[in-house]
């Protein structure tokens, strides 16, 4: 079972570039997500959908854009890339109700210079 | 507000020894909390979590957490460690305040180290 595939899994970014990183589900969940990592911080939530064209700012949104065309899929797009973006990457997806299991793909792990 | 707290940046136990990893949690209402592990340069891996009933949840790989409304707590145990339990371990509680999308809370994980 394939579950939550993130890629890549690692990326080296130059300030002011841009970059999508990809993210897809097998489990029709109508939820999905994308979270930050960052040391002694836990995981913040950046952008979340709660199904095919509906998208939501979460606690950290700037610098970053979603889409969600499909169930499947929902790429984060990092605009232009600044050092305060590097970061290990999460996305994640559910079925919708409350309590409802989350699973979290292998992570991204992203580092602007 | 809601919060997580998990008290311990790291938490050291010999193989074999039972272990704890603490949690604290605030929020309004029934709480719903999880736990999840990170293996070094891995994803998040579900644990276990409560929603209602038994106070006491078993979840995978042997752990098993215990809810405490009054110490407003859900430590993460285990009776024997091994060392491939070493890893980074976060406590979540769910977002009552989400309208309706199931959000967690994280705290800031606890890195778990057992020594053979």
């Amino acid at each position: 079972n394939a579950g939550v595939t993130q890629t890549p899994k690692f990326q080296v970014l130059k300030t002011g570039q841009s970059m999508t990183l990809q993210c897809a589900q097998d489990m029709n969940h109508e939820y999905m997500s994308w979270y930050r990592q960052d040391p002694g911080m836990g995981l913040r939530l950046i952008h979340y959908s709660v199904g095919a064209g509906i998208t939501d700012q979460g606690e950290v949104p700037n610098g970053y854009n979603v889409s969600r065309s499909t169930t499947e899929d929902f790429p984060l797009r990092l605009l232009s890339a600044a050092p305060s973006q590097t970061s290990v990457y999460f996305c994640a997806s559910s079925y919708g109700a409350d309590g409802n299991t989350i699973y979290f793909g292998e992570g991204s792990w992203l580092t602007v210079v | 507000a809601q919060s997580v707290a998990q008290p311990e940046d790291q938490v050291k136990v010999a193989e074999g020894n039972p272990l704890t990893v603490k949690c604290t949690y605030s929020v309004s209402g029934n709480p719903y909390l999880f736990w999840y592990v990170q293996y070094p340069n891995r994803g998040l891996q579900f644990l276990l979590k409560y929603i209602t009933g038994d106070n006491l949840v078993k979840g995978s790989y042997g752990f098993e957490a215990e809810f405490n409304k009054s110490q407003t707590s859900f430590h993460l145990k285990k009776p024997s460690a091994l060392v491939s339990d070493s890893a980074l371990y976060f406590c979540a509680v769910r977002d009552v305040f989400s309208g309706g999308y199931n959000k967690l809370i994280f705290g800031a994980g606890t890195r778990l180290a057992v020594h053979p």
